[in-house]
């Protein structure tokens, strides 16, 4: 068990470039999250996936914003024509269904800093 | 929609002492899920202690014990014989039975001085 792992750590750009950042979940498991943190707040949710299926996604998710998982394994969060409010850490999070109550396990993130 | 809001901005406290982090939730579900995260340096969040809204007993894990109040919807976090280690900031989050997103508090930011 290696952990959630997420790529790159730190990723600076400048405004209306586009970036993807990669996130390898723990090997067995099949739902993976994506979140966002901004500067003095809590993560929240961006969208989540089930195997290779995106099942949620939240209204923070413009469509500047597309996330990927196309074999089930690893998850790619890519972000178009990027603007300075996308400045934030964004957290790749796992768990085995039925059990994200229990076990689910967070990266340490990618932090973007859009200038 | 559901909301949780953690008043206290930061907190400092000497190692070894007790800490008490508070947290309030509002929501209109009668069956969910409590945590506490931590987040150190590291960036990784790092599950504390969770409870099960069904559960009258209070969850504790080690040092670290929470008080829940499902009528004043509270949800506190006790850490005994705090360490240094402890340092970190400190999330409340809630999930909805059945759902798959957390909603998280903005944070307490612990200090443990020596």
């Amino acid at each position: 068990d290696t952990g959630v792992s997420q790529n790159p750590r730190h990723k600076i750009t400048k405004r209306g470039q586009n970036v993807t950042f990669r996130c390898d979940p723990i090997s067995e498991h099949n739902r993976l999250y994506w979140y966002r943190q901004t500067l003095g707040q809590g993560p929240e949710f961006l969208t989540y996936f089930q195997n290779e299926a995106q099942l949620e996604k939240s209204r923070l998710l413009s469509d500047r914003f597309s996330a990927e998982r196309p074999k089930g394994s690893f998850s790619t969060l890519e972000i178009q024509r990027t603007e300075q409010g996308d400045s934030a850490m964004y957290l790749c999070a796992s768990s085995l269904a039925g059990y994200t109550y229990e076990k689910l396990f967070f990266g340490s993130g990618t932090q973007l800093s859009v200038l | 929609a559901q909301t949780v809001t953690q008043s206290q901005p930061e907190m400092s406290v000497q190692e070894a002492e007790t800490v008490t982090l508070s947290c309030t939730y509002d929501t209109s579900e009668n069956n969910y899920y409590l945590f506490w995260y931590k987040q150190p340096p590291s960036r990784q969040m790092i599950l504390v202690i969770r409870q099960e809204a069904y559960k009258q007993q209070n969850a504790t894990e080690n040092r670290f014990s929470v008080n829940f109040q499902k009528a004043a919807k509270s949800f506190s976090l006790k850490i005994s014989d705090s360490q240094l280690g402890d340092t970190a900031m400190y999330f409340c989050a809630f999930m909805k039975q059945g759902a798959q997103k957390l909603v998280f508090g903005q944070g307490t930011r612990l200090t443990i001085n020596p």
